[in-house]
């Protein structure tokens, strides 16, 4: 049973566009959720995060928006960059020192 | 500061052989843990650490065995390989939230 869903395997924009990738989640314990950023043969990393305290987080070009009813996050990017083309995975936590939940996650291609 | 490093980059491995992934980190944080990822399957946690001493199970344990004897080392051990073994593993690190640093990866295949 797949508690973290990023049901979109890929999405192409045009550069300067936005970009709006997808999760839902299922367990209703989940209070913690982060993004990461996966480029091919390297580790994931770190890109952005959001409480449940929040509906939103904002860093530069990246915005996280949480609706807790909905159990839904989204993650828009703008402008989207060539820069930004990898994967994307959305991840879920039942507090801030638990095991993390990863989805499947999004190929994000930005066209030139 | 290195981060988290993983060895070995590549590994090819034969059916029923055993090895050891190593995962080593220089930031001091408690918390290690161990993915898989699989094409179309995301990251799965295979087991994990909350400080030297302690480990425990993860969502896809089986044919996996960790110890944790210091805070900077976190090895996992494949007792007998098998084919569905083949992925590719990242080591990832934190402290205290949930912000994990994650090594570049170890690309295994088991024939």
């Amino acid at each position: 049973d797949q508690q973290v869903k990023q049901n979109s395997p890929s999405l192409s924009v045009q550069e300067g566009r936005i970009s709006i990738l997808n999760c839902d989640y299922t367990n209703s314990m989940f209070d913690y959720f982060l993004w990461y950023k996966k480029y091919p043969a390297e580790g994931p990393t770190f890109l952005i995060s959001i409480s449940s305290i929040k509906d939103k987080n904002e860093d530069g070009r990246f915005t996280v928006f949480l609706n807790k009813s909905a159990k839904h996050l989204s993650l828009h990017i703008v402008p989207s960059q060539p820069g930004d083309s990898a994967v994307y995975f959305c991840a879920a936590s039942a507090g801030a020192n638990s095991k993390l939940t990863f989805g499947k996650g999004i190929t994000l291609s930005v066209r030139p | 500061n290195a981060g988290v490093t993983q060895t070995p980059k590549f590994q090819v491995l034969k059916t029923g052989q055993s090895m050891t992934l190593q995962c080593a980190q220089d930031m001091n944080h408690e918390y290690m843990s161990w993915y898989r990822q699989d094409p179309g399957m995301g990251l799965r946690l295979i087991h994990y650490s909350v400080g030297a001493g302690i480990t425990d199970q993860g969502e896809v344990p089986n044919g996996y065995n960790v110890s944790r004897s210091t805070t900077e080392d976190f090895p996992l051990r494949l007792l007998s390989a098998a084919p569905s073994q083949t992925s590719v593993y990242f080591c990832a690190s934190r402290s205290t939230g949930l912000k994990q640093y994650f090594g570049p990866g170890t690309r295994l295949t088991v024939t």
